[in-house]
């Protein structure tokens, strides 16, 4: 099925370990996303691609660098991983103008102890 | 700058009974408008959307109608079942370009009793 994928779904790190999470999509879209949902925090930006070869920060884009490796791949990495960064990620894509909304991924829930 | 601000929940109903919940947003121009549903442990799936003044998006008994004098989507629905059991996202994209963002409320989080 046509959609956005993500990797791995659970993973547990330990404070200080880094770890990339894995997104890709086939939808041939061209702005991807990645976003961070905690408890009564709804959903945040964490940094998007409007395009291939271009990144942007959204809103706590600390503690995060993101590749995006071609059209379809869009990476988020955690280079030293804290407690606080524990939640659940989200990749999303998207293409053309306003009209459309965003394709989501099924989530990596990320716990650093 | 853009913003959307959705009711608090978490809202509690019993089967069958009337659902509403409150979307309203702050944007320049005229945005999409969208609701995202979030079954447990899943990701956000696109429930309905409006993409003028007056449209009425519809889905799965699910209705909301774009009112720019008001600037509000609110949700609704007739009769919710326990499966409707779930977390529900309004958001708000501007149309001027590819770049237009899309903006999350916090969610609302329905719980239906049988």
């Amino acid at each position: 099925n046509a959609g956005v994928t993500q990797t791995p779904k659970f993973q547990v790190l330990k404070t200080g370990q880094s770890m990339t999470l894995q997104c890709a999509q086939d939808m041939n879209h061209n702005s991807m996303y990645w976003y961070r949902q905690d408890p009564g925090m709804g959903l945040r930006l964490i940094y998007y691609s409007a395009s291939e070869g271009t990144t942007d920060k959204g809103e706590v884009p600390n503690g995060y660098n993101v590749s995006r490796l071609n059209k379809r791949e869009f990476s988020l990495r955690l280079e030293s991983a804290a407690p606080s960064q524990t939640s659940v990620y989200f990749c999303a894509s998207s293409t053309g103008t306003g009209v459309y909304g965003y394709t989501f991924g099924s989530g990596t829930r990320l716990t650093v102890v | 700058g853009n913003s959307v601000t959705q009711m608090e929940g978490p809202v509690t109903l019993s089967e069958e009974a009337f659902l509403t919940i409150n979307c309203t947003y702050t944007a320049t121009g005229y945005p999409s408008l969208f609701w995202y549903v979030q079954y447990p442990g899943e990701g956000l799936q696109l429930l309905l959307k409006a993409t003028k003044a007056d449209d009425k998006g519809s889905n799965k008994g699910f209705e909301a109608t774009y009112r720019k004098e008001t600037t509000s989507f609110h949700l609704e629905k007739g009769s919710v079942q326990v499966s409707d059991s779930a977390v529900y996202f309004c958001a708000a994209r501007q149309g001027s370009s590819t770049l237009g963002r899309l903006y999350f409320g916090r969610g609302t989080q329905l719980t239906v009793w049988p």
